[in-house]
């Protein structure tokens, strides 16, 4: 039972580059989180999705899309990274919404240069 | 603007010591919990605590939350050297259109041996 996993771990990015961060998860949960975090910011949402097929829009949206095709993934791709688009980027999951925990995985580390 | 605002940012205790955290928001809330973050990994629950109760406890935890105020606290006691992490406050609330969960910007806290 790993939990929840994010690949890359690391990456580096040049202005306008694009990529996709994985996320994946094994406890069969509905709900799934992107955040990112920054230094004396906490933890921000980006996108969330409350089930297979279904996305939504979270605090910090924008240069941002997410798929959730299966249960179990959910990706988060970044079109053209800007530097502001550098943070550590978390995935979370949850059994429903309002009274259940959050399971998080190790986090991405991203670098837009 | 985040909900849940930490304070105070950053803590430095003794072991055996006690740590306080405090933890205040600006709209009605459904629950809050309280996350663990070690240095370099995603968060961690410790608990939650749900809108109609006062206080809730879990081994060395103990959490307050004062819904006319609009704060939590979340006390550590007997610190040990391991307890040195950040730690979170997220609060979940319904709004139009769906919830919200918004994370505050944390508290470093540091137990020195």
């Amino acid at each position: 039972n790993a939990g929840v996993t994010q690949t890359p771990k690391f990456r580096v990015l040049k202005t306008g580059q694009s990529m996709t961060l994985l996320c994946a998860q094994d406890m069969n949960h509905e709900y799934m989180y992107w955040y990112r975090q920054d230094p004396g910011m906490g933890l921000r949402l980006i996108h969330y999705s409350v089930g297979e097929g279904t996305t939504a829009k979270g605090e910090v949206p924008d240069g941002y899309n997410v798929s959730r095709l299966k249960k179990q993934n959910f990706l988060l791709g970044l079109e053209s990274a800007a530097p502001s688009q550098t943070s550590v980027y978390f995935c979370a999951s949850s059994y429903a919404w309002g009274g259940y925990e959050q399971y998080f995985g190790p986090g991405t580390r991203l670098t837009v240069t | 603007s985040q909900q849940g605002e930490e304070d105070p940012q950053a803590l430095s205790i003794q072991e055996g010591e006690n740590a306080t955290m405090n933890c205040s928001y600006k709209t009605s809330i459904n629950n809050l919990q309280w996350y663990r973050q070690n240095s370099g990994r995603g968060l961690v629950h410790l608990i939650l605590i749900r809108s109609n109760e006062r206080e809730k406890h879990s081994g060395r935890l103990r959490v307050t939350l004062d819904t006319s105020k609009k704060s939590s606290s979340l006390l550590i006691t007997a610190s040990r050297a391991a307890d040195t992490a950040s730690y979170f406050c997220a609060t979940d609330a319904r709004n139009t259109g769906g919830f919200k969960t918004i994370f505050g910007a944390g508290t470093r806290l540091f137990v020195k041996a």
